[in-house]
């Protein structure tokens, strides 16, 4: 059962538009959740996470909102550039909760296409 | 710098050959873990390493080791290759559990002949 989910496969967006990435989950125990960045030829690289207290992080042209009702987050770039272009991966964790040491689950990811 | 380094980042092998890819970091994290990705199925956990002599089964486990002598090393021994283990691997730390942020490796990207 998948626990993490991306439901898109891909996404194309013009550059200067937002781009929004969603992911769903249906662990009501992840209290933790981190997008990840991932060029070809390159290991994924993490861009910002978001604990279960909170429902929005910012960080420079990148906002993770979370809706734990709905267990929904979503991830907004805005502008949209280029150098977006790659796969974006959601992932979650029970890091506070005492489920740590499973590490993280992650969704299937979506590659994201900005075009000029 | 901070890292995660991984050997080989290629290699084409036949079915049955044992082979290791190495996991260095240098970041002194207590965490380290194997991934494997596939098309369609995203990343997925092999094996976890909490500390020093402290493995455990990820979700995707049969078919592999590892083994935790030293904090900084984690490698990954597929003892009799098959085709089904072609893939990319990524090893990955982090600085106390495996819930944090995680630091990846460039990758491993295996073919089994």
């Amino acid at each position: 059962d998948q626990q993490v989910k991306q439901n898109s496969p891909s996404l194309s967006v013009q550059e200067g538009r937002i781009s929004i990435l969603n992911c769903d989950y249906t662990n009501s125990m992840f209290d933790y959740f981190l997008w990840y960045k991932k060029y070809p030829a390159e290991g994924p690289t993490f861009l910002i996470s978001i604990s279960s207290i909170k429902d929005k992080n910012e960080d420079g042209r990148f906002t993770v909102f979370l809706n734990k009702s709905a267990k929904h987050l979503s991830l907004h770039i805005v502008p949209s550039q280029p150098g977006d272009s790659a796969v974006y991966f959601c992932a979650a964790s029970a890091r506070y909760s005492g489920g740590g040491a499973d590490g993280l689950t992650f969704g299937k990811g979506t590659h994201l296409i900005i075009q000029p | 710098e901070a890292q995660v380094t991984q050997n080989p980042r290629y290699l084409i092998t036949v079915t049955g050959k044992k082979l290791t890819v190495t996991c260095s970091q240098n970041m002194n994290h207590e965490y380290m873990s194997w991934y494997r990705q596939d098309p369609g199925l995203g990343l997925r956990q092999i094996y976890y390493s909490m500390n020093v002599e402290v493995t455990d089964k990820g979700d995707v486990p049969e078919g592999y080791k590892v083994s935790r002598k030293e904090k900084r090393n984690f490698p990954l021994i597929l003892e009799s290759p098959s085709p089904n283990q072609t893939s990319l691997y990524f090893c990955a730390s982090s600085f106390r559990q495996g819930g944090d942020e995680q630091y990846f490796g460039p990758g491993t990207r295996l073919t089994v002949t």
